[in-house]
Formats: structure tokens, sequence, C-alpha cells
């Protein structure tokens, strides 16, 4: 069964400093992995995906997300935060043999960033 | 924007109403998808429908009735809802047939508010 967590309900950070958005997942075979935003009144829009190769996976908007295989996380991570970035973040996860419409969604973490 | 646009932006009924959202896709995908966001949970998958044709429906009740005319428009049929189906109903698109590609991500509406009273 695929399972994927988002620890933290809420994450805040001042705005210059480097943040983090933690996920972990749990999947039967290969993991293809998301991070999707959701800004206030909008959808989700993509951010990032990891399904093979460098275990550092570069985004939109500068973000960054770490695969680690052994720890079985995929955290989100930005060098320097900009009030712009808060936001609702999920991490998905699918395992690579299922169809798109298998993709498990973590419950979300809210990054507010203050100035 | 995303290229899939819902309506309305905001809803509110009564039990005994019947209501339906309305998705639609400018991008020329070929599967759509019902999901409900309540807060702090996880999305919930409720339909998938490829080229038309409902390929899940995951133990959604039957007050919930979906409807796919063509592989742009995605409508959500409401009836006789509870106060707990209140949420945050979000129409999504991907571009393969049943989804099937590996690396496919899905492309998202800005939702529909729905509060049942």
């Amino acid at each position: 069964a695929q399972s994927v967590a988002q620890p933290e309900d809420q994450v805040n950070v001042a705005e210059g400093n480097p943040l983090t958005v933690k996920c972990t997942y749990s999947v039967s075979g290969n993991p293809y992995l998301f991070w999707y935003v959701q800004y206030p009144n909008r959808g989700l829009q993509f951010l990032l995906k990891y399904i093979t190769g460098d275990n550092l996976v570069k985004g939109s908007y500068g973000f960054e997300a770490e695969f680690n295989k052994s720890q079985t996380s995929f955290h989100l991570k930005k060098p320097s935060a900009l009030v712009s970035d808060s936001a609702l973040y999920f991490c998905a996860v699918r395992d690579g043999y299922s169809s798109a419409s298998k993709i498990i969604f973590g419950s979300g973490t809210r990054l507010s960033i203050r100035p | 924007e995303t290229g899939v646009t819902q309506t309305p932006r905001h809803l509110v009924m009564g039990m005994t109403n019947k209501k339906s959202l309305k998705c639609e896709q400018h991008l020329g995908h070929n599967a759509m998808y019902w999901y409900k966001q309540s807060a702090k949970k996880p999305l919930e998958l409720m339909f998938v429908y490829s080229l038309e044709e409902r390929v899940e429906n995951n133990s959604v009740p039957s007050r919930f009735s979906p409807e796919c005319p063509n592989s742009s428009h995605l409508f959500l049929h409401l009836h006789t809802l509870q106060p707990e189906d209140s949420a945050l109903y979000l129409c999504a698109s991907s571009q393969s047939p049943q989804a099937t590609k590996a690396s496919e991500k899905l492309f998202f509406g800005s939702g529909t508010q729905l509060s049942v009273l």
C-alpha cells in the first residue's frame, strides 16, 4: 500500500532564511514523488518531481527537493525564503507501476514566511 | 492559469437542493478527475474519467453523480448533500488516456468551495 506523511501542519520561517518542508513516503515499488503548491483561492500547481536519476531535483520558484531512499524521504527545500512562498504545500507519491490516478497526496503543510 | 476552469467558485446549498459543479479544460487532455479537499486531510480522489469513460469511483456516495459529456468537460451533480460534504472540490486533468504515463502530472482548477447548510 502507498502512503505519504507530512509530519508538520505548519512551518514558520523568517524571510531570507532557508526553509524545509518534510515528507516521508511508503510504496511497494519504485517511488515517483511530487510536490505541489496551493496558493490562496487557487488549485494545486505542480512544483517538481522525482522519477529517477539525480537525487536532488530542482523545480519552479527556486525550490528543490532531495530524494533519500534509505530514509524514504523527499523533503522540499529553498535556500532563501520569500514572503510570496507562503502557501499550502502537498507532497505526493505514486508507485512507478501504477497510473497517475493512483497518486496519493499528503495532508499538506502550511508554509508561512514572515517579513 | 493552469488551463482548467471551474465554476462556480463558491456555492452554498441546502441539504435538499440539487446543484452541479462544472469543470472545463483547455489543454487537450484525455483524463479528468474530481478531488475533495478538506482542511488538514489528504486530497481524496473521487472519480476519474479517461476518454469520457469512468475508470474509477472511489466508494463515493451516490449523492455525488459525475458526468463527462466530452473530453473537455466534467460535471459533478450534487443532490441531498450532508453538512460533512462541505469542502473544496477540485477538478484536475492529465494528458494521457488512463493517465498511464509514469511521470504524469496533474493540472488543477481553482476549485469550488462548497458549503452545505
